[in-house]
């Protein structure tokens, strides 16, 4: 059972489209990544958040507690912009350290 | 140049053989983590450290094994224990898991 589910899986877009890709859960977080994985394997940090909504730059998370899910939105995509997105929710231990668990992620390709 | 370095960037491991994968970090952080990644799977969690001289397993730890003798430094052994070791490692560090910087990552193959 995969505590962290991401969709789609991939995602093809021609330049200019508006992208969503999901994020659902069914585990208590305290708060929930959004990562960047380019082709050469590092990951960015893009968003932490535990509630509402960031924005920075053509890209938009999301968050609602209540129904377990997050979104990441990129606006005016841009072949730079393909790399796959994962999402890594924060679990809610109580009080203790607790660690990330890792969605499979989403492989965005962006066609000019 | 603050930042995480991860040494090699492609490791090739034989049969029976204990490779070991650097990581070092210079943002001063007291947490550093160890997470494998495998086609179509996410990052688990394989050991991290809190603090110096002290490190926790994490869900996969079978065939690992790690220090952390320096904060900057987490090194991870994978012994020949492991048998599955091809797969992409990524070290991480932060204050916690609400920040975490990663390293370019390192990926190992079995000859």
């Amino acid at each position: 059972k995969n505590e962290v589910e991401q969709s789609p899986q991939n995602l093809t877009a021609q330049e200019g489209e508006f992208i969503t890709i999901n994020c659902s859960y069914s585990v208590g977080i305290s708060a929930l990544h959004w990562l960047q994985q380019h082709p050469g394997g590092g990951i960015v940090s893009l968003f932490m958040l535990s509630s509402g909504k960031k924005k920075h730059g053509r890209l938009i998370a999301t968050i609602n507690i209540q129904e377990k899910h997050s979104s990441l939105h990129i606006t005016a995509s841009h072949p730079r912009d393909s790399a796959v997105y994962i999402c890594a929710v924060i679990l809610n231990y109580g009080g203790s350290q607790g660690n990330l668990i890792f969605g499979k992620g989403t492989k965005l390709s962006v066609k000019p | 140049d603050g930042g995480i370095t991860q040494s090699p960037k492609y490791l090739f491991r034989k049969e029976g053989q204990n490779v070991t994968l650097s990581c070092e970090q210079n943002l001063n952080h007291d947490a550093m983590y160890w997470y494998r990644q495998d086609p179509g799977q996410g990052l688990r969690l394989i050991y991290y450290s809190q603090i110096v001289n002290d490190f926790q397993k994490g869900d996969i730890a079978e065939g690992y094994s790690v220090s952390r003798e320096k904060k900057e430094s987490f090194p991870l052994t994978v012994t020949s224990a492991q048998k599955n070791p091809t797969a992409f490692y990524l070290c991480a560090s932060g204050t916690g898991p609400e920040t975490q910087y990663f390293g370019p990552g390192t990926r190992l193959l079995v000859l």
